[in-house]
């Protein structure tokens, strides 16, 4: 089965960081982008950044810069995304999606979402 | 506030056609494909177009895209009550080097 699955729920203190994987199977992990994709309570879609599973680049999204990390680990098709220096503004579910490498068509498939919770 | 524009909601009946709009600028919608996702309460998003008006196998014909210059359109005919949802597009914005969402529109089916 093609599928994403995240990493479960959690809750940080202010200034804290928050690790969230996002496990690949039925599919090869090497041959998607793995996005990372956030929404607050009642907002929209916000992107944070991707990571080419294949080579290891990375490209975050301007405003995150130096506060978001995106790895991977190909042996086990999984995707990290590390944000740091947590404040309340960061509560949100946190999306990790696949888009093709070689011939992109979409962001078309999503994890779950994980909830991150920051709060004193 | 977000780089694409998107009215905030649409509403139509059963059975209607509705389209939403998404402006961007030139350095995003006007070089780049647009996708489109709908998110159902409490659900991640799932895709309904890309590269502009492609539909991924699965997505009804009742969903087409549409775009010209730094506008895109998804319209939705025989519109279904199980539709009621957020509708958000997306681009690549080669000034902002990343994605870029609109804001999304809450389509209510009266």
């Amino acid at each position: 089965q093609v599928q994403l699955v995240q990493s479960g729920a959690e809750v940080k203190k202010p200034g804290a960081s928050v690790k969230v994987s996002c496990k690949a199977s039925g599919y090869t992990f090497t041959g998607y982008y793995i996005h990372w994709v956030r929404q607050a309570p009642g907002q929209g879609l916000e992107w944070l950044g991707w990571i080419n599973p294949n080579r290891g680049g990375t490209n975050n999204a301007q405003r995150f810069q130096g506060r978001v990390t995106v790895t991977r680990d190909k042996s086990i098709s999984t995707a990290y995304m590390e944000l740091s220096r947590l404040t309340s503004d960061d509560t949100a579910v946190y999306y990790c999606a696949r888009e093709d490498l070689y011939d992109s068509r979409g962001i078309d498939l999503w994890g779950q979402g994980t909830l991150v919770t920051v709060s004193s | 506030q977000s780089v694409l524009t998107q009215p905030p909601s649409v509403s139509g009946t059963p059975g209607q056609r509705v389209t939403i709009s998404c402006s961007g600028s030139k350095s995003s919608v006007g070089r780049n494909p647009v996708s489109w996702y709908q998110q159902l309460p409490g659900t991640a998003p799932k895709l309904l177009i890309y590269r502009n008006e492609q539909r991924p196998s699965g997505v009804p014909d009742r969903f087409s895209g549409s775009k010209s210059g730094t506008s895109a359109s998804l319209a939705i005919s025989g519109l279904q009550s199980e539709e009621e949802a957020y509708y958000y597009c997306a681009s690549w914005d080669d000034s902002l080097n990343g994605v870029v969402f609109g804001g999304g529109t809450k389509l209510t089916v009266l």
